[in-house]
Order: C-alpha cells, then structure tokens, then sequence
C-alpha cells in the first residue's frame, strides 16, 4: 500500500472552505484514495474516495492531481462541527483489498469562529 | 437502521482479570471489523470477519485475545488476563456487499486497565 503524507495540523475559518492535502506520490495504477475523519469521542467516519476522477458528495469533495500523486479534500464550508482528525488511506479495490483499513495520524482540523 | 452500538461503552477492570465486549453491526452488513486506537493514534486493524467466518487477525492479536461472530450477526470480543498495555479505545465496523472500504464505525469500547 502506498504511504501517504499529511500535515499535523490545520486550522480554518468557520464558513470558509477547508483544504486538506494529502500525499501519495507512491501510489499504484488500482489503488484508490479514501478519506475518513474522526470527531473526538466516536469512531471514524466514512467521507468520499476516488481513483483519478474528482468527486463529490453531500460531505466533501475530492481532488486528484493529474498524476496521482497527491490530492486534496475539500470541505466547501466549515462548521465547528467539521472540527476532527482527517484521515487520507490509500489502498487497492476490493476483492484483493479485505477492507483493513490502515490509519495514519492523520490531519488535526480546528475550525475556529 | 441505528448504526453499529457497542457495548459497554466503558470498562475499568483490574490487571490480571478478563473482560468481554460487544459490537451489534448495521443488519445485514456481512463484514464486520475490529480496531484499537490508543491515546494519539490512528486506529489499529485487530481482526474481521465475512458473516461468521474470521478470515484475518493482526499480529497485534495475542492468544489473550479471541473474537467470535456467532450466527453471523454480533461479535465478541474477549481479553484474558487482561495488561495495562490493553488499555485503549476498542472499535467496531461493518460494511456491506463489496463496499469493504466504507466502514460504518461505532462509538467504540474504551477500557482501562489499572
């Protein structure tokens, strides 16, 4: 499974878009990019993956550069609830992929008011 | 559809004793997954299983530790003599289908060994 880079931390606005990066830039031709986040005090959350394509659904949306090296998931407008730990995981599709999700540490976002 | 419950949602035991934890998954999720995350970390990949059948355990998995999945519905998961490094938040997961990778979690177990 390709590593993936994140920053420590990041703060953003309440209401303004936040950014987070992620790098991948060891990442496979059939490996997928998957985002989750983790509010303090419950488990993890499902958010949005991709594999080249951009998407976008009712929580965010995702960035995939052109090479695939690296992408980027946008929450178009922060609340103090989007406050978590965010986590960018990197593997191949199922069914070679069981579902064992590996977490980094992941970015630390504090929307502030 | 009222998510994955775990169940206690907090448990101290003293060194040395065992102790048990549940985890009900979405019905009709097939997979079911189990996860540790101590203080500061990402959680950790412990074992799952398709229906009732285990398929995969982590080496973080020692002897002390068993999980079941009767029936295919509710797991188990059990911690003999329990250590003071046991201690952590112990999570559980379930999708459904081929969507392995889009996990619905529950609030987790967090235990404390004293």
């Amino acid at each position: 499974d390709a590593k993936t880079t994140q920053p420590p931390s990041m703060d953003c606005a309440e209401g303004r878009a936040a950014n987070l990066p992620c790098n991948h830039s060891t990442i496979s031709g059939n490996e997928y990019v998957y985002w989750y986040r983790q509010i303090h005090s419950q488990g993890p959350q499902y958010i949005i993956h991709g594999l080249k394509n951009n998407e976008t659904n009712e929580m965010a949306s995702l960035i995939i550069t052109e090479d695939r090296k690296s992408s980027t998931l946008i929450l178009p407008h922060a609340t103090l609830r989007d406050t978590a730990v965010y986590y960018c995981i990197v593997r191949v599709a199922p069914p070679s992929n069981t579902g064992k999700l590996i977490f980094g540490q992941g970015t630390t976002l504090q929307v502030k008011p | 559809d009222t998510g994955v419950s775990q169940n206690p949602r907090h448990k101290i035991t003293k060194r040395g004793q065992n102790v048990t934890f549940r985890c009900d998954p979405i019905s009709e999720h097939n997979r079911l997954y189990w996860y540790r995350q101590t203080l500061g970390q990402g959680p950790e990949f412990l074992t799952y299983f398709q229906n009732e059948a285990q398929l995969e355990k982590s080496r973080l998995l020692s002897d002390r530790f068993s999980a079941e999945r009767p029936k295919g519905s509710f797991s188990t998961l059990e911690i003999q003599r329990t250590e003071q490094g046991d201690s952590a938040m112990y999570l559980c997961a379930s999708s459904y289908g081929d969507r392995v990778m889009e996990q619905y979690f529950g609030p987790g177990t967090r235990l404390t060994v004293t």
